[in-house]
């Protein structure tokens, strides 16, 4: 089994440009799509993107996906900042027998 | 409207059971497969268990397997989560999750609170 590792917790100032990483322990990161969830205090999560770099829809297109195989990491983009960004966020992909797999979860901060 | 809505948590003493449902609504239950996901409190998300629309295939993780049952009764449009020899460590907010192709998790209930104490 492998572990997706996100960084506890990251800041920035609203308009600016977040980059939070999810690096997978062992396998590659690109055998298995890579989900990024949501979640604001006291409520369930919600996908901002799916399948690596898919956004559902009402998503805004300041959230961004990507995978890196040369870091072996999914990276989520958050451009042009806003105070209701600030969330806990999570990566999420499968192992070899089809169970889903949690980063850790990285608590954004928008100060 | 999507609506998952979790029921049965509560307080039980560790060695206990506790059988959580999930109700839904607003789509064809019966088309969907589902998952349960826990969070501890103040901690990050945890996955639990799988179920595919009809029930035939399963996937539970380590730390619940031979412990937890996963469900569902389409008819009913339900899905259940049976939990035995519950553990301190199982204290959690259990949230069910409809899974589509390509999004594991896109729609959520709110989550029930399972505490697990003597």
């Amino acid at each position: 089994n492998f572990m997706l590792t996100q960084p506890h917790s990251v800041s920035e100032s609203p308009g600016k440009t977040v980059t939070i990483s999810c690096t997978r322990s062992s396998g590659s990161i690109a055998s298995n799509y890579v989900q990024w969830y949501q979640q604001r205090p006291g409520s369930a999560p919600t996908t901002v993107i799916y399948e690596d770099n898919q956004r559902p829809s009402g998503v805004p297109d300041r959230f961004s996906g990507s995978i890196d195989s040369s870091s072996n990491s999914a990276s989520l983009t958050i451009s042009g900042l806003k105070t209701e960004d600030e969330a806990d966020y999570y990566c999420q992909s499968y192992d070899s027998s089809h169970r889903r797999v949690f980063g850790g979860g990285t608590k954004l901060t928008v100060l | 409207e999507v609506q998952l809505v979790e029921s049965g948590g509560g307080l039980v003493q560790p060695g206990g059971s506790l059988r959580l449902s999930c109700a839904a609504s607003g789509f064809t239950f019966s088309s969907y497969e589902m998952n349960w996901v826990r969070q501890a409190p103040g901690k990050g998300l945890e996955w639990v268990s799988y179920i595919s629309s009809s029930g035939s295939t399963i996937y539970y993780a380590d730390s619940v397997k031979g412990r937890f049952t996963i469900s569902r009764d389409n008819a009913k449009n339900s899905l259940y989560l049976q939990m035995n020899s519950l553990r301190a460590e199982d204290t959690a907010v259990y949230y069910c999750a409809r899974e589509r192709t390509g999004d594991p998790f896109d729609y959520w209930g709110q989550g029930t609170l399972v505490t697990v104490s003597s």
